[in-house]
């Protein structure tokens, strides 16, 4: 069966400053990666995909992701973080099995400092 | 605006007592899930439905039934025999055969029994 891990409990990161979300995966087949966001009280919200091709994906609100398959990695990064980015993130990954079903990772609270 | 509708957002009972959650979405989506999720512990799949009239056990079913009587609709009953109900209760859909198809969830139901 297809896992997630995120071993990081909370990143800190100064606002300005690069944020880098940590997400390694385990599949039989070929991976469908996803990383979502999730605001307080809320349900999770889309961000990025990657399915096959290029190995950076680009998503909203200026996160992209960087696919990694000899380290089985597919980590979420944003070049300049903002305060409003204080979020919990939620890495996931569904299996080419045709389940349908969506593995997520225990997630990551990030914290933007001002 | 088309999207999933979970009420009510936050809900309280007494131990023993049946409760059921509603989900609805007007997305057009064959596929529904319920999540649960729980502080540090990411989200683990309750059920999940890929056509009406039929449904699955996820990771966690024990102490949980569903229906899916309707396209648009996949309650889910929280029975007396769940021990630990207390968290945070997603809902999503997704396309059926949309294996690179992102999940869209409801904004949540927070249960809390005492």
């Amino acid at each position: 069966a297809q896992s997630v891990a995120q071993p990081e409990d909370q990143v800190n990161v100064a606002e300005g400053n690069p944020l880098t979300v940590k997400c390694t995966y385990s599949v039989s087949g070929n991976p469908y990666l996803f990383w979502y966001v999730q605001y307080p009280n809320r349900g999770l919200q889309f961000l990025l995909k990657y399915i096959t091709g290029d190995n950076l994906v680009k998503g909203s609100y200026g996160f992209e992701a960087e696919f990694n398959k000899s380290q089985t990695s597919f980590h979420l990064k944003k070049p300049s973080a903002l305060v409003s980015d204080s979020a919990l993130y939620f890495c996931a990954v569904r299996e080419s099995d045709g389940n349908n079903r969506l593995a997520f990772g225990k997630g990551n609270q990030v914290v933007v400092i001002p | 605006d088309g999207g999933i509708t979970q009420s009510p957002k936050y809900l309280f009972r007494k131990e023993g007592q049946n409760v059921t959650l509603s989900c609805e979405q007007n997305l057009n989506h064959d596929a529904m899930y319920w999540y649960r999720q729980d502080p540090g512990q990411g989200l683990r799949l309750i059920y999940y439905s890929q056509i009406v009239n039929d449904f699955q056990k996820g990771d966690i079913a024990e102490g949980y039934s569903v229906s899916r009587e309707k396209k648009e609709s996949f309650p889910l009953t929280v029975t007396s025999a769940q021990k630990n109900p207390t968290a945070f209760y997603l809902c999503a859909s997704s396309i059926i055969q949309g294996l690179n198809s992102p999940l869209h969830f409801g904004n949540g139901t927070r249960l809390t029994v005492t």
